[in-house]
């Protein structure tokens, strides 16, 4: 069973500030995809990376995977209040996995202002 | 443009009574289906999937079921509720292998 690791579970910012969440697993995979959510919805792709190394931007966010494809990390750069929600990793194992995903625990981001 | 139903929106039901959750996708053919669920805005847990009509795996044992009576329609069922099964139930669709998922809204059901 492949597992993964987010950190942290909780985060509590001021506006302008920056931070990083964490995505680890002692396994590989094809893909990572992390997802945005808002209470009482589904989550949201933000982004998919795909080959090791590859970094991604989006606005102020900064998508890494890891040379070995086993991690990857979200940055954000100046938070803003708009970015309080909840943040989940999720691999994809490639293979005859069906597009099953495995979600790590999830980061609860808040952004005061 | 593919679209995702899924209701109802929230649920509470007593323990022993039986569920039925319905999730419909709209603007895509054979997609794989997925249900999860999640516990107090944490990680997502993989409880079905099913990649054709009436296939369905199952990820872990449980007092719940799926079914796929159609292409695009997933539904998670439970002959009697335990009040274990209290939680949020996303379901979710894909298409080709490293495409997005799409969730739906999800159902909030409290199990009383």
């Amino acid at each position: 069973t492949q597992l993964l690791e987010q950190s942290p579970q909780f985060l509590s910012i001021q506006e302008g500030e920056n931070l990083t969440v964490y995505c680890n697993s002692s396994s590989v995979f094809s893909s990572l995809q992390w997802y945005r959510q808002e209470p009482g919805e589904g989550p949201v792709l933000l982004v998919t990376v795909v080959t090791g190394g590859e970094v991604k931007k989006l606005k102020r966010l900064t998508f890494q995977f890891g040379d070995a494809r086993k991690d990857s990390s979200l940055h954000i750069t100046a938070a803003q209040p708009g970015d309080t929600g909840l943040y989940l990793c999720a691999g994809e194992a490639g293979g005859t996995s069906y597009g099953k995903l495995t979600f790590g625990q999830g980061t609860i981001l808040t952004v005061h202002p | 443009s593919q679209t995702i139903h899924q209701w109802p929106a929230t649920l509470v039901q007593p323990v022993g009574s039986p569920l039925s959750l319905e999730c419909t996708v709209e603007g895509t053919s054979n997609p794989n289906l997925y249900w999860y669920r999640q516990a107090a805005g944490r990680g997502l847990q993989l409880l079905f999937y099913s990649v054709g009509i009436g296939q369905i795996s199952s990820e872990v044992p449980q007092n719940l079921s799926a079914s796929r009576p159609q292409d695009r329609q997933f539904i998670l069922s439970s002959k009697k509720l335990l009040l274990s099964d209290s939680g949020f139930y996303l379901c979710a669709w894909r298409g080709v292998i490293s495409s997005p998922l799409h969730f739906g809204n999800g159902t909030r059901l409290t199990v009383t």
